[in-house]
This record gives structure tokens, C-alpha cells and sequence, in this order.
């Protein structure tokens, strides 16, 4: 199975501050790779697949690169509504996987 | 509106079985590939399940041999019958729908439900 490690595993950061999430995979996954978003009792929502591209209605404010083994989720400019736990996920192969998480806190 | 809404979740004892449920609404189900996910309480996401609009299923390890996922097109549901139930398998299962990228490869989430919660517990 593909192992899919993210960093940090927490974060604090403030309003207005940019932060970055990076996501490796343990072999390559081209670019198939999504980024959710999950907030404390509610179901994830998907921000990002294919590595880069935005989900329809997610603000541009979130931004992703990367391929092969190596990605980062990029918030730019946070607001209070962005404090959540953010996952990231490889689909290239089954199973698909997921990283553990990174809980984003508010400084 | 594109909406799934899971049901079937409930407190079972180890050893026991379940079958859930996602209720698809908003889009042609038979041509969105499916899958299930869990969440353990305080725990991250854990990849369950899929099948594909031609019924072809893949399974994670944990769960092979005793989760069976199937799709009930006509009634735009999906299900997951999850037997030999141990205390691990203890979640809030959500179903997911996946919509294909550029050139049809890769289904990638885009929908979400808002989970059922199941308890293995004697």
C-alpha cells in the first residue's frame, strides 16, 4: 500500500498568516492527489484534486503543487473559518490512502 | 442539488453485522463511481471501499473478506453489508461520490455525506 505522511501533524498559525501543509507519498502517484478539508463534526469536503486543481467553489485562496512524490497545500491569507484538520489523499492506486491529518489551530 | 445521506448506522455486537446505506440524490448515480470511507472517533480517514459504475469493487485491507459493497442504481443507492464485525470497526462511515478527471482516468471525491455512525460494542 502507497503511505501517504504528512507535516506537520499540528499547526498554529493567525488570522491572516499564509501557511503550508506538505504531503509525501511513499512511491510515486503522478499527480493523484486531493486535498479535504474536514472541521470538528462535520463530514471532509473536497478542496483539491489532481494535485492543483480546485474544487468547484473553493476559494483561490487554497493553492496545491506538486507530483510524483512530494505535494504542499498552500492557505493563503487565513480567516477564522479555515481553522480545520486538512488531509490529504492519493487515488492513483487502490487502496487509496490518506495522510493523517493536519490539525490547523489558531495562534 | 447534489446530496448523499447515509442510514443503517446503530450500536451492534462483535461478531454481528450491519448493512448501511447512501441515498443518492441531485445526479445520474449509475454514472458516478461510489466509495465508503471511515473515521474513527478522534482518529483520521481511513479509505473503505469503491465501486465503479460497471459494479467492479476494490476493498481495503481491513476490511476484505467481510465488508461487501453493491449499488442499487434504480434506486440511486448505495450499500455496505459489513459482517464479523469487531471493536475496530467502530466509525462514522461516509459514502463519497467520484467523478472522473481530464481524459476520464483517476475518479477523484467531490461529494461527501455526512456520515453514519456504527458501534461495535458488547
Amino acid at each position: 500500500d502507497i503511505q501517504m505522511t504528512q507535516s506537520p501533524s499540528s499547526l498554529s498559525a493567525s488570522v491572516g498568516d499564509r501557511v503550508t501543509i506538505t504531503c509525501r507519498a511513499s512511491q510515486g502517484i503522478s499527480t493523484y492527489l486531493a486535498w479535504f478539508q474536514q472541521k470538528p463534526g462535520k463530514a471532509p469536503e473536497s478542496l483539491i484534486h489532481a494535485a492543483s486543481s480546485l474544487q468547484s467553489g473553493v476559494p483561490s485562496k487554497f493553492s496545491g503543487s506538486g507530483s510524483g512524490t512530494d505535494f504542499t497545500l498552500t492557505i493563503s491569507s487565513l480567516q477564522p473559518e479555515d481553522f480545520a484538520t486538512y488531509y490529504c489523499q492519493q487515488y492513483n492506486t487502490f487502496p487509496y490512502t490518506f495522510g493523517q491529518g493536519t490539525k490547523l489551530e489558531i495562534k | 442539488e447534489v446530496q448523499l445521506v447515509e442510514s443503517g448506522g446503530g450500536l451492534v455486537q462483535p461478531g454481528g453485522s450491519l448493512r448501511l446505506s447512501c441515498a443518492a440524490s441531485g445526479f445520474i448515480f449509475s454514472t458516478y463511481d461510489m466509495h465508503w470511507v471511515r473515521q474513527a472517533t478522534g482518529e483520521g480517514l481511513e479509505w473503505v471501499s469503491y465501486i465503479g459504475t460497471m459494479g467492479d469493487t476494490h476493498y481495503s485491507g481491513s476490511v476484505k473478506g467481510r465488508f461487501t459493497i453493491s449499488r442499487e442504481n434504480a434506486e440511486n443507492s448505495l450499500y455496505l453489508q459489513m459482517n464479523s464485525l469487531t471493536a475496530g470497526d467502530t466509525a462514522v462511515y461516509y459514502c463519497a461520490r467520484a467523478r472522473p478527471g481530464i481524459g476520464g482516468e483517476r475518479w477523484y471525491f467531490d461529494y461527501w455525506g455526512q456520515g453514519t455512525l456504527v458501534t461495535v460494542s458488547s
